[in-house]
């Protein structure tokens, strides 16, 4: 069955530090992924998204994203974290004009 | 960016009554509209796809007597819950796919608290 899966519910990090949120998919074909985040008390928003040619997505606020396929993975990561970067995470996956299946979410506390 | 606007943001109802809310692309034309549900401290979960023009499909386990779905234009899709329970009471999110971007872009959510 299709599914997105997220490694870590709850991140708690230092201003400053280095991120990285796990994301795995399990999609045969083509596959659109994204990452959308979500501030508190605000909708979801896009960061960024794949759908084909550099595997390495570059998104808004200095986040980023590595598609291994051989890894049906999509990481995202961000080398230096703001406090106004606290929010929950959400990649999100689906094949082209289908529907689109969230994982079930990180939510990232950074520490001031 | 494209705007997805919904209408309510936030409803009260009783017991038994049906609450109708509404997902509105704003500027761009949505073939395809999708609702969410989602849990506190969850994730979104998929209730539906609505294309404009013909039935939604519904996810394994959605209700599609309790929850109906309408897409009659490009423009707007209405969720209705009827005779709602309070284990209705949710966020629910609508997103709107534009043509061939595969894109999706949110609505701010509708929070409904049946007592």
């Amino acid at each position: 069955a299709q599914s997105v899966s997220q490694h870590n519910h709850h991140v708690i990090l230092s201003e400053a530090a280095s991120l990285e949120l796990g994301c795995n998919y399990s999609y045969g074909g083509t596959v659109n992924l994204f990452w959308y985040v979500q501030y508190p008390g605000q909708h979801l928003q896009l960061l960024l998204k794949y759908f084909s040619g550099d595997p390495l997505v570059k998104g808004i606020k200095g986040f980023e994203a590595e598609f291994i396929k051989s890894k049906f993975s999509f990481n995202l990561r961000k080398p230096s974290v703001q406090w106004s970067d606290t929010a929950e995470y959400f990649c999100a996956g689906g094949n082209r004009d289908d529907k689109i299946i969230f994982g079930k979410g990180t939510r990232l506390h950074i520490l001031p | 960016g494209a705007v997805v606007s919904q209408h309510p943001s936030w409803v009260i109802c009783k017991s038994g009554t049906s609450v109708k809310i509404e997902c509105r692309s704003l500027d761009f034309q949505a073939t395809t509209m999708f609702w969410y549900r989602q849990f506190p401290k969850q994730s979104l979960m998929l209730m539906a796809t609505s294309n404009e023009g013909s039935k939604a499909t519904y996810e394994q386990g959605v209700e599609k007597d309790k929850f109906l779905i309408n897409h009659a234009s490009l423009t707007l899709s209405t969720l209705t819950v009827t005779s709602a329970h309070p284990e209705d009471s949710s966020f629910y999110i609508c997103s709107a796919s534009g043509r061939n971007t595969g894109e999706l872009f949110f609505g701010e959510g509708s929070r409904l608290t049946v007592l």
